[in-house]
């Protein structure tokens, strides 16, 4: 149980355009939903912490006009990436928390390379 | 601010050997933490936490909080062991967790 997925995996883009990543806990409701960003061969830095309805948290230096997230459900947490540029290329993982008791566990999606050209 | 230190990029060890992957912490709190490990081609996925005690595929881990630090240990290393390691702390109360830079375990056989 307890499975995040992302979609999609892989994703080439054109400076200046948007792209939408999608993070799903496909048999669990999550309270809470993650976004990270993986630089190679770098730890995962936090990005933003979003609650299902509600505005997301972004932690400091990541521009919240650059990356909107949206939490519309507790079993989905979209991250659209927009006007990219090249410095946007990256890794980008998404984790679901139970909530509750259960906090505590975070479980991963497979995580989004993103490419910008 | 609340930061983790992994200093080992890679630590290589035979197989059977004994292993400890070093994380020091820094936090003014009462923190939990936590390992999580990534094997290859995989998602990464929590493997143990400092408040259950417990040992997870051999592998321990006791919080010193005198040190700050929180060590991952096991006695013998196996193959299916080698894969990517990360220390993460979780400021009490709060859902956001702090990772360290992480630590590429390779057993060697």
């Amino acid at each position: 149980g307890a499975v995040v997925s992302q979609h999609p995996s892989w994703v080439i883009c054109k400076s200046g355009t948007s792209v939408k990543i999608e993070c799903r806990s496909l048999d669990f409701q999550a309270t809470t939903m993650f976004w990270y960003r993986q630089f190679p061969k770098q730890s995962l830095m936090l990005m933003a912490t979003s609650n299902e309805g509600s505005k997301a948290t972004y932690e400091q230096g990541v521009e919240k006009d650059k990356f909107l997230i949206n939490h519309a459900s507790l079993t989905l947490s979209t991250l659209t990436v927009t006007s990219a540029h090249p410095e946007d290329s990256s890794f980008y993982i998404c984790s679901a928390s139970l909530g509750g008791v259960y906090s505590y566990e975070q479980y991963f999606g497979p995580g989004t390379r993103l490419t910008v050209t | 601010a609340q930061r983790v230190t992994q200093p080992e990029k890679l630590l290589s060890v035979f197989k059977g050997a004994p292993v400890e992957l070093k994380c020091n912490y820094s936090y003014s709190g009462s923190p939990e933490l936590f390992w999580y490990v990534q094997y290859s081609r995989q998602r990464l996925q929590l493997l143990l936490r400092h408040i259950s005690r417990e040992s997870i595929k051999g592998f321990t881990a006791d919080l010193n909080k005198g040190e700050t630090s929180f060590h991952l240990k096991k006695p013998f290393a196996q193959e299916e062991d080698s894969a990517m390691y990360y220390c993460a702390l979780r400021s009490g109360g709060y859902q956001k967790v702090t990772f360290g830079t992480g630590t590429k375990l390779q057993v060697i056989p």
